[in-house]
């Protein structure tokens, strides 16, 4: 079980739309609808934004969606602001009530 | 408001056994739709996930970690916790509990709830 990919890091400016991507296999995104993503700050815990692909908890803003395709995730952020500087990680389910966690993209707001 | 905090020994010694507890306020852990997890962050790394719980025992571990891995749950105090054996520096980290569900109509096989973290360093 290794960990999904993910870039190490992506940037934008204010403004802009970024996505971050989250190569699987077909052994857990490829095979399930069951991906999400969080927002992390340092110090602190995770925070779930997307959860089965593309879905949003509540009080999630419409700025931020996710979609899958084949063995590919990506969150995508749009209208970007300086708050939404932070650490994005992946996850997947993976088969046998397991997950698996992507290695995290660092976003920086230019 | 449901809340998750992780207590334990924030020092361990390398070959003895790493073990921490999370207290759920807010919720019964005997809940039938949440599963109970145990997620670490080794420092300046990403998150890797450990175990999950349900409250009448049983456990999914990860495969990697399995051999050394033990969770436990006890209805009685609200509580589950984790046991992780021959620790070395590796294993040093920020463990964080949460839960997820396996039902449909929640957030499906996400983490919604998660604990502060608690940090443990593995040093002699």
């Amino acid at each position: 079980q290794s960990a999904l990919t993910q870039p190490a890091s992506v940037s934008g400016s204010p403004g802009q739309s970024i996505t971050i991507s989250c190569s699987g296999t077909s052994s857990d995104v490829g095979s399930y609808k069951f991906v999400s993503w969080y927002q992390q700050y340092p110090g602190k815990a995770p925070k779930l934004m997307i959860y089965e692909v593309s879905k949003r908890p509540s009080g999630v803003s419409d700025r931020f969606a996710g979609s899958k395709s084949g063995t590919t995730a990506s969150l995508t952020i749009s209208g970007l602001r300086a708050e939404d500087e932070a650490d994005y990680y992946c996850c997947s389910y993976a088969g046998s009530s397991t997950l698996i966690f992507g290695g995290g993209t660092k976003l920086t707001v230019l | 408001q449901l809340q998750l905090r992780e207590s334990g020994p924030g020092l361990v010694k390398p070959s003895e056994t790493l073990s921490l507890s999370c207290t759920v306020s807010g919720a019964s852990i005997s809940s039938t739709s949440y599963y109970w997890d145990w997620i670490r962050q080794p420092p300046g790394k990403g998150l890797e996930w450990i175990a999950s719980i349900y409250y009448t025992g049983t456990t999914y571990y990860n495969p990697s970690l399995k051999s050394r891995v033990t969770a436990s749950v006890d209805t009685s105090k609200n509580q589950f916790s984790l046991k992780l054996s021959s620790v070395t520096a590796a294993d040093t980290a920020v463990y964080y509990c949460a839960r997820h569900s396996p039902v449909s109509g929640s957030y499906l096989w996400a983490f919604d709830i998660w604990g502060q973290g608690a940090l443990v360093t593995v040093s002699s």
